[in-house]
Parts: C-alpha cells; sequence; structure tokens
C-alpha cells in the first residue's frame, strides 16, 4: 500500500469552474499535510499547509483535512488556465519529521 | 523571503565526468534536502541534512555524495554517473522543526550522456 494515493488524472474543468483534487494518505500518526503546484520543467511551489482537522482557506484555494477518514483534498475555486500545473499532496508523519512522503501527482487541465 | 537558490540550472556531463550541484539558503533553515525527480513521477528523496550532519540517506549510490558545508549550503558531488541517473535535482529546505514546512529550488536539469 503506498503511503499517499493521488488519482493522476487529468482533471479537465472549464474556466471559472471548481476544481477538486483529493488525497489519502496510509499512517494515521500523520501530522502534517501540504499541497504543492508544479508546471511541466518547474520545481514545486507550496501551495497550502494544514495540520487540524477542518478546512483553511487562502484566496481561491481551500484546503480540508479529515483525519478519521485519512484524506486531504484541495479545492481551487473560480479555476483559471493558469492553474493548469499537476498538483502534489505531501504528507510528513512527524515521527521522522525530515521526511515527505509524497503522492503520485493530479494533471490538472484547466479549459479557457 | 523563501528563495532556495540552486546552480547550475542546466548540467550536461559524460560518465566519467566529475561535477557539483550547489544549492544555498539564507532563511535561517537548518534542514536542507536533495531530491531526484524524473519526468512524471514525484520527487524522490536522496538525502536529508539536519543541524549541517547527514540524518537520512535514501540507500543512495555512492556515485552521489553530499555535503554540507555549513548550514546555508548544501552540495552534491557527481561522479561516474549513468543515463539513468539524468533528472531535475530539487533541493529543499525547511527551519527543521517537526512537521514543517519544505521550500524547494528551482532545481539543476541533469543530463547524462
Amino acid at each position: 500500500q503506498k503511503e499517499v494515493e493521488q488519482n493522476s488524472g487529468p482533471l479537465s474543468v472549464p474556466e471559472g469552474a471548481i476544481a477538486s483534487l483529493n488525497c489519502t494518505y496510509s499512517d494515521r500518526v500523520s501530522q502534517s499535510f501540504f499541497w504543492y503546484r508544479q508546471y511541466s520543467g518547474k520545481s514545486p511551489e507550496l501551495i497550502m499547509s494544514i495540520y487540524s482537522n477542518g478546512d483553511k482557506e487562502d484566496g481561491r484555494f481551500t484546503a480540508q483535512l479529515n483525519k478519521a477518514s485519512q484524506y486531504v483534498s484541495l479545492l481551487i475555486r473560480d479555476s483559471q488556465p493558469s492553474d493548469s500545473a499537476t498538483y502534489l499532496c505531501a504528507v510528513n508523519k512527524g515521527r521522522n519529521f525530515n521526511k515527505f512522503y509524497f503522492g503520485s501527482g493530479t494533471k490538472l487541465n484547466v479549459k479557457p | 523571503d523563501t528563495e532556495v537558490t540552486q546552480t547550475p540550472k542546466h548540467l550536461v556531463m559524460g560518465m566519467t565526468n566529475k561535477k557539483s550541484l550547489k544549492c544555498e539558503q539564507h532563511m535561517g533553515h537548518r534542514a536542507m534536502y536533495w531530491y531526484k525527480q524524473k519526468a512524471k513521477k514525484p520527487p524522490e528523496l536522496m538525502f536529508v541534512y539536519s543541524y549541517e550532519k547527514l540524518s537520512i540517506n535514501e540507500s543512495v549510490p555512492s556515485r552521489f555524495s553530499p555535503e554540507c558545508p555549513n548550514s546555508s549550503l548544501l552540495n552534491l558531488h557527481l561522479h561516474a554517473l549513468q543515463p539513468e541517473d539524468s533528472a531535475l535535482y530539487l533541493c529543499a529546505s525547511s527551519q527543521g522543526l517537526p512537521a514543517d514546512t519544505q521550500y524547494f529550488g528551482p532545481g539543476t536539469r541533469l543530463t547524462v550522456l
């Protein structure tokens, strides 16, 4: 079983719609959760971090964490073509706190 | 400022060459990381330095040799690489606190001929 799982996509949404990206993790002791955006050929860029159950909003982005279901999601409101990228979910278990476990990434296409 | 810099941006080397990748951060972070990323794959952890000491080596072949001269600098020395080592090499840093955020540099695109 993989530590972190994501649907590879591609996920296609029209411009202005809400994009919903999902991630599940296997280890209940996981403590911190991150979403990174990666454009083709570029390095990962931090979008959001979340540590507690519930929602965390930052502009058009909302991260949602449900530790009971071992599930973390990222909502992108008013999606723009510039949001087209691969979104990586990363989990830190906290025990060896310097190690991230990455999902395989979900490719998002926002169509004008 | 959350900037991590890496040099060079691109590197082409032969299998007999010796080269080095460099990474620098001035955020006062105490943990630094090397990742390798192949196309359409997530970053794969190679090494972690915590407070200038090597804390994680993910069973990386000895042709890759990391070095942390001080808390702001991280090097990756390359020797006798194989064509399959061609990839994007990413450096990252974090404060070093539990469950902390990692910030990535722009990467070095390495091609081994």
